[in-house]
């Protein structure tokens, strides 16, 4: 079983309209989440940590379930730059090792 | 602060060659780590290092090997090039457990 696991799309929305993407984790010990962002050819870049609280940037919002080990972002009002490819990320503590997922490709359509 | 660095950006090796990618971090950070990421594939851990004189294993380590003399440097080595070594190379740098930083990667070719 993977570690991490997300819907690879691809996600095709118009601009100004609201998308959600999921994630899963296996291991229930996993300590700290990530969302990075990867533009086509690029290297990924963090996007925002994700709190058990829930934690909010501007346009986006993410969340954390432990109980169901599942992670999800939010992005509001979406932006033809918002297009890229994003990756859940977690990691264990014990490990010192951080798992991605495949990443959800997203295009925002003019 | 130029982050994380390495080079090349390109490469295109013969089956059974050899050869070092080099990376590069001005950040002083202790945890390091080179990834390797296949076309619609995430990126899978090769090797980490966790300060100067310690690395480890990753997820998938056959083929290639790692040193870490220096907090500064962490360079990836390639012995007997495989086709299955076709892919893009990104090393990273962070302070465990939070965010890591990404070089701009290396594209390798085995032919």
């Amino acid at each position: 079983r993977k570690e991490v696991e997300q819907d690879p799309g691809p996600f095709n929305v118009p601009e100004g309209a609201t998308v959600a993407f999921n994630c899963t984790y296996s291991n229930s010990a996993s300590q700290s989440f990530f969302w990075y962002r990867q533009d086509c050819r690029k290297e990924p870049k963090l996007l925002m940590s994700v709190y058990s609280s829930g934690n909010e940037d501007g346009r986006f919002t993410a969340q954390l379930n432990r109980a169901s080990q599942y992670i999800s972002l939010l992005i509001r009002d979406s932006k033809l730059s918002d297009s890229a490819t994003y990756l859940c990320v977690v990691n264990l503590y014990t490990g010192n090792q951080f798992y991605f997922g495949t990443g959800t490709s997203l295009t925002v359509i003019p | 602060n130029a982050g994380v660095t390495q080079t090349p950006k390109f490469r295109i090796l013969k089956i059974g060659q050899s050869m070092t990618l080099q990376c590069t971090q001005d950040m002083n950070h202790n945890y390091m780590y080179w990834y390797r990421q296949d076309p619609g594939m995430g990126l899978k851990l090769i090797y980490y290092s966790v300060g100067a004189g310690i690395t480890d294993k990753g997820e998938v380590p056959n083929g290639y090997n790692v040193s870490r003399s220096t907090t500064e440097d962490f360079p990836l080595r390639l012995e007997l090039a495989a086709p299955s070594q076709t892919s893009v190379y990104f090393c990273a740098s962070g302070g465990f457990p939070n965010e890591q930083f990404f070089g701009p990667g290396t594209r390798l070719t085995v032919l």
